[in-house]
């Protein structure tokens, strides 16, 4: 299994409409992120959560919201649906470095991909 | 704000040749920097990860990358490619967030072809 799961893997839907996308993670990692990719653009970050009571917006954040439901699940949100958030989404996750100065690498799931028409 | 940049969209290189793709980067402190590789239909890969130290940085599947201060760039190196090793490949720096903890910021992307 997975050790970040992401669902749905694919999702077509319509303008103004609600989605959710969702992440689990077996790794016991504090950090969650999502990020958005775009061909040419590579990876931006919409959302980042350093703990469950953490949440912070990122480069991208407008049109999105995010929830952090237990350390092991941290969810997307687009409220109302627009064509130009046609992407590919990836959740991913950190480990806390002891000591905290020393940042350890991202962990990925394997993407969801939206298409909003 | 940090930043990576990755100035070819593509390299492209015979199966058997050394390669490299290029990473130059901007940041203020001490810089922390990773290469990423995504296959089609993956997510990315951690592949690895400069934070002090020796500047030539081994990882996973062969690869190097070696980290110049003065020309603040971050190249990924593999002596002699495969075809396995066609990929999309990221660049990323450490940055600071609001609250103290990291973020990771990711350049463009470069695609590396390796031809038979």
């Amino acid at each position: 299994d997975a050790d970040v799961t992401q669902t749905p893997r694919n999702r077509i839907t319509k303008t103004g409409k609600r989605i959710m996308l969702e992440c689990s993670q077996t790794k016991g990692h504090d950090r969650m992120y999502w990020y958005r990719q775009d061909p040419g653009l590579g990876l931006r970050l919409i959302y980042y959560s350093f703990d469950v009571k953490d949440i912070n917006k990122g480069e991208i954040s407008d049109g999105y919201s995010v929830s952090r439901q237990a350390q092991a699940k941290f969810s997307l949100s687009l409220e109302s649906a627009i064509p130009n958030q046609t992407a590919l989404y990836f959740c991913a996750t950190s480990a806390r470095i002891q000591g905290g100065n020393r940042p350890g690498e991202l962990f990925f799931g394997e993407g969801s991909r939206l298409t909003v028409l | 704000a940090q930043s990576v940049a990755q100035p070819e969209d593509q390299v492209n290189v015979a199966e058997g040749n050394p390669l490299t793709v290029k990473c130059t980067y901007s940041v203020s402190g001490n810089p922390y920097l990773f290469w990423y590789v995504q296959y089609p239909n993956r997510g990315l890969q951690f592949l690895l990860k400069y934070i002090t130290g020796d500047n030539l940085v081994k990882g996973s599947y062969g690869f190097e990358a070696e980290f110049n201060k003065s020309q603040t760039s971050f190249h990924l190196k593999k002596p002699s490619a495969l075809v396995s090793d066609s990929a999309l490949y990221f660049c990323a720096v450490r940055d600071r967030g609001r609250t103290g903890g990291f973020k990771t910021i990711f350049g463009a992307g470069t695609r590396l072809f390796v031809k038979a």
